[in-house]
């Protein structure tokens, strides 16, 4: 069965400190795979996403993430985090045949001063 | 300006009454999807459509029904709305270029009492 697994509930970063979100994916075939942000009381916003090729993938944001097919990852990182990133995080992963989407649990980032 | 609108943003009301959240995109998309929320969870999808007169009941089940009459509405409706309703509401949608990559409308916060 696909599923997303984002081990992390929440996480506390210091601001301009370095951040990294972790997803796992399990999925039957090469996925797609997405993180989306959501900002309290809003709709989500795509982040970034892997289709296919080079594996390390840049987002809007300053984000971006590494898909590693070995451990079935797909992880967010952020150089230094800014305190407009607290937010909410998640990882999703495409099905190629229906499009349909599954959603990880979300990650709670919160930024201290 | 291409997007993809909610209304109402927030509604809260009683027990039994009907109700019909609104979903239009302007993208010209094909695909449109509603997910349901709960505060700090995922989204679980509920319905979804690949066309005019096509759609299908997601993952979770619901009470609620879709129409898809035009390519860019989707309203979702509730018969007879409960306490056990109340959740956030996201509509989305995709189009053939990007596939899976979904786009957002902000969302309705229902709440029935």
């Amino acid at each position: 069965a696909q599923s997303v697994t984002q081990p992390d509930i929440h996480i506390t970063v210091s601001e301009g400190a370095s951040l990294e979100l972790r997803c796992n994916y399990s999925y039957g075939a090469t996925p797609y795979l997405f993180w989306y942000v959501q900002s309290p009381g809003q709709g989500l916003q795509l982040l970034l996403k892997y289709f296919s090729g080079d594996t390390l993938v840049q987002g809007i944001k300053g984000f971006e993430a590494e898909f590693k097919r070995s451990q079935s990852s797909f992880n967010l990182r952020k150089p230094s985090v800014h305190w407009s990133d607290a937010a909410e995080y998640f990882c999703a992963v495409g099905a190629r045949d229906t499009g349909k989407l599954i959603f990880g649990q979300g990650t709670t980032l919160q930024v201290k001063p | 300006e291409a997007d993809i609108y909610q209304t109402p943003r927030y509604l809260v009301i009683g027990t039994g009454k009907k109700i019909t959240l609104e979903c239009s995109q302007t993208m010209g998309h094909d695909k449109m999807y509603w997910y349901q929320q709960d505060p700090g969870m995922e989204l679980h999808l509920i319905h979804y459509s690949y066309g005019v007169n096509s759609t299908e009941k997601g993952d979770l089940s619901s009470e609620s029904t879709v129409s898809r009459i035009r390519t860019e509405h989707f309203p979702l409706t509730l018969e007879s709305a409960r306490p056990s309703h109340t959740s956030q509401y996201l509509c989305a949608s995709s189009g053939p270029a990007g596939f899976g990559e979904q786009f957002f409308g902000p969302g309705t916060r229902l709440t029935v009492l």
